[in-house]
């Protein structure tokens, strides 16, 4: 079975400042890992993925997240963040069975301060 | 194209009542997962169903159960309803069964238990 930890529950940050949230994840076999966002009174927007390939992943808005197999970790980064990028983010993991479900981590609040 | 649409948004039942949510899936996807979101316990998986089939099924009891029709659209119906029921049930759309690709969420259908 897989798991996802997000180990921060909230993490504010000052607007045009760097963020970084983490995600690690349990796993005995291959994964996929997803990054998804929700907007307040909205459902989960995927933000990008790491299916294979480059361990550095590009999404939308200007975040990007590196896989790293070592480490088990998936963790999200945004250079400058802006006011519009409060929201709640979601680290989830997925086995490479084509039947597997999608296993969410218990999220992020990320609050900007301007 | 028309997003995945959940309806009622909203909804108020009390104990021991039932109630049915629906999700229309985007044209052309044949893939609906439901998942529960509380803050106390994040989104959990509840079902997959492709091709009118439930082809995944998380932990919860059997109170809870859904089916998918023949034109992919989804319902889900919880039966004699507990306080604990009171959540958002986000229904997510994809093109096929699997991982691999994204999810579509709708804005999910907020359920108060009385």
């Amino acid at each position: 079975a897989q798991s996802v930890t997000q180990l921060d529950s909230q993490v504010p940050v000052f607007e045009e400042a760097p963020v970084e949230l983490r995600c690690n994840y349990s796993s005995s076999v291959s994964v996929y890992l997803f990054w998804y966002v929700q907007y307040p009174n909205q459902g989960l927007q995927l933000l990008l993925k790491y299916l294979s390939g480059s361990t550095l992943v590009k999404g939308i808005n200007g975040f990007e997240a590196e896989f790293n197999k070592s480490q088990t970790s998936f963790h999200l980064r945004k250079p400058s963040v802006h006011i519009s990028d409060t929201a709640e983010y979601f680290c989830a993991v997925t086995a490479y069975s084509s039947a597997s479900k999608i296993i969410f981590g218990s999220g992020t609040r990320l609050s900007i301060r301007p | 194209k028309a997003g995945v649409t959940q309806t009622p948004r909203y909804l108020i039942k009390t104990r021991g009542q039932q109630v049915t949510l629906s999700c229309s899936p985007i044209s052309g996807h044949r893939s609906v997962s439901w998942y529960q979101q509380t803050p106390g316990q994040g989104l959990q998986f509840l079902f997959e169903y492709f091709s009118e089939t439930q082809r995944n099924k998380g932990n919860f009891p059997g109170r809870f159960s859904g089916r998918q029709f023949s034109n992919s659209r989804s319902e889900m119906n919880v039966s004699t309803l507990e306080l604990g029921d009171s959540a958002l049930y986000l229904c997510a759309s994809s093109l096929k069964s699997g991982n691999t690709g994204e999810l579509f969420f709708g804005e999910g259908s907020r359920l108060t238990v009385l």
